[in-house]
Parts: structure tokens; C-alpha cells; sequence
């Protein structure tokens, strides 16, 4: 039972460029959501997805897009990278008010 | 806005010991608690869940309580050993289910 998988674990960019986080479930949760972890900050919600099809906004969602086509997979979309992106990002699952579970993070260093 | 709040922010104890997390939330209205726990350099692991109608969730060593009214929520951990050294989070769900509101965590050493 794999969970929540997120690919890459580490990665580094440069200013301006685009990459996208993998985030994929196998526990057929309709809820998934991206975070950040940030030192003095904490974990702050990026984008959440309700089901395929929906997504919204979090707490702080510039800079970053979302989409959901499948009920397994959301990735996160970074357009154009900036050094305050840099921060470990999580992706978590769980069905409506259920358990969250949590992948093992990406770490991301944007130069 | 909701805000979390966890008390100790670091706490180091011998092995041994029982302890007690604090985690306190500024509006009442959500709908369950989750307790987490991350090792450095890693994910979350889920510990406890605990739904806005329970008043205490149990795991092992480990057991968790909520009280809505006054915004609080416990992590007590009985007899703790070197391998439960690690940050421990509690996060909120908001009523609509779609959001969690994190602390900022408690970090433990449990020294041998």
C-alpha cells in the first residue's frame, strides 16, 4: 500500500524557470491539497481539490497552479519559479473531514 | 482567521517520563483535531484523530483529547522512550472539511 507518493523528493531550479510537483493516492480519497513547510511559518495550505474537476484556493496560492483530471493524481504547478518558493512542499489526501495522510515531501531550492 | 497554537515549543525529557503536548485553537467551530508526528527531513505520520463529537481518541501510549469549548486539545504520552524524539503537530479541520490549520509544533527529545 504505496498511500501518498510525491516525486521528485529534491529539486533544484533556477529563477524563471517552470516545473511540476507529482502527487499521486491510491487510497481513492476525493480530498487532496498541497502545503508548505517554511521555518518560523509552518505548514500554510497552498490548493485543495475536493474531486476531480474542483479545485480551489488555500491560504497562499500565488504563484502555483492546480488541476485535478483524475481522482488519483494532483499535481502542483510552479509557472514561473522565485527564490520565496523555496520550502518543502507536502501533498496530503483524506476523505471529507477524514484522516489526512502526507507523502514525504519535496524539497525545493529555487537559485 | 483560525490560528493554532502549541505549547512547549521545545521540550527535552528523560526517558521515562510521561508528558503532555499542548495544542489550543482560536475558534471552536471545526470539525475534527488530528495529531501528526515528523522526523527531521521527513513527511507527516498520522498519530490521532479526533472527531469534533469525541471528547479522547487512544493509541497505544499515546492519548489525545479535545475540549471545543475552550479551544484545547492534549497529547499525553506515557512512559516515553528515546524513539518518540521527534516534532509533533496538531492541526484543525475547519467545518467545511477542506481545510487544516497546523501549529507550529512541539519538538521532544527523550534522552536515554
Amino acid at each position: 500500500n504505496a498511500g501518498v507518493t510525491q516525486t521528485p523528493k529534491f529539486q533544484v531550479l533556477k529563477t524563471g524557470q517552470s516545473m511540476t510537483l507529482q502527487c499521486a493516492q491510491d487510497m481513492n480519497h476525493e480530498y487532496m491539497s498541497w502545503y508548505r513547510q517554511d521555518p518560523g511559518m509552518g505548514l500554510r495550505l497552498i490548493h485543495y481539490s475536493v474531486g476531480a474537476g474542483i479545485t480551489d484556493q488555500g491560504e497562499v496560492p500565488n504563484g502555483y497552479n492546480v488541476s485535478r483530471s483524475t481522482t488519483e493524481d494532483f499535481p502542483l504547478r510552479l509557472l514561473s519559479a522565485a527564490p520565496s518558493q523555496t520550502s518543502v512542499y507536502f501533498c496530503a489526501s483524506s476523505f471529507r473531514r477524514g484522516e489526512a495522510f502526507f507523502g514525504q515531501g519535496t524539497r525545493l531550492t529555487v537559485v | 482567521k483560525q490560528e493554532v497554537t502549541q505549547i512547549p515549543a521545545a521540550l527535552s525529557v528523560p526517558e521515562g517520563e510521561n508528558l503532555v503536548l499542548n495544542c489550543s485553537f482560536t475558534d471552536s467551530a471545526i470539525y475534527n483535531l488530528q495529531w501528526f508526528r515528523q522526523d527531521p527531513g521527513k513527511g507527516l505520520t498520522s498519530l490521532l484523530l479526533i472527531q469534533s463529537s469525541q471528547r479522547e481518541q487512544t493509541s497505544g501510549r499515546l492519548n489525545a483529547s479535545l475540549d471545543k469549548s475552550s479551544g484545547r486539545s492534549t497529547l499525553y504520552i506515557a512512559a516515553s522512550q528515546p524513539g518518540d524524539s521527534a516534532t509533533y503537530l496538531c492541526a484543525v479541520y475547519n467545518n467545511a472539511g477542506n481545510m487544516l490549520t497546523f501549529g507550529g509544533g512541539t519538538r521532544l527529545m527523550v534522552k536515554p
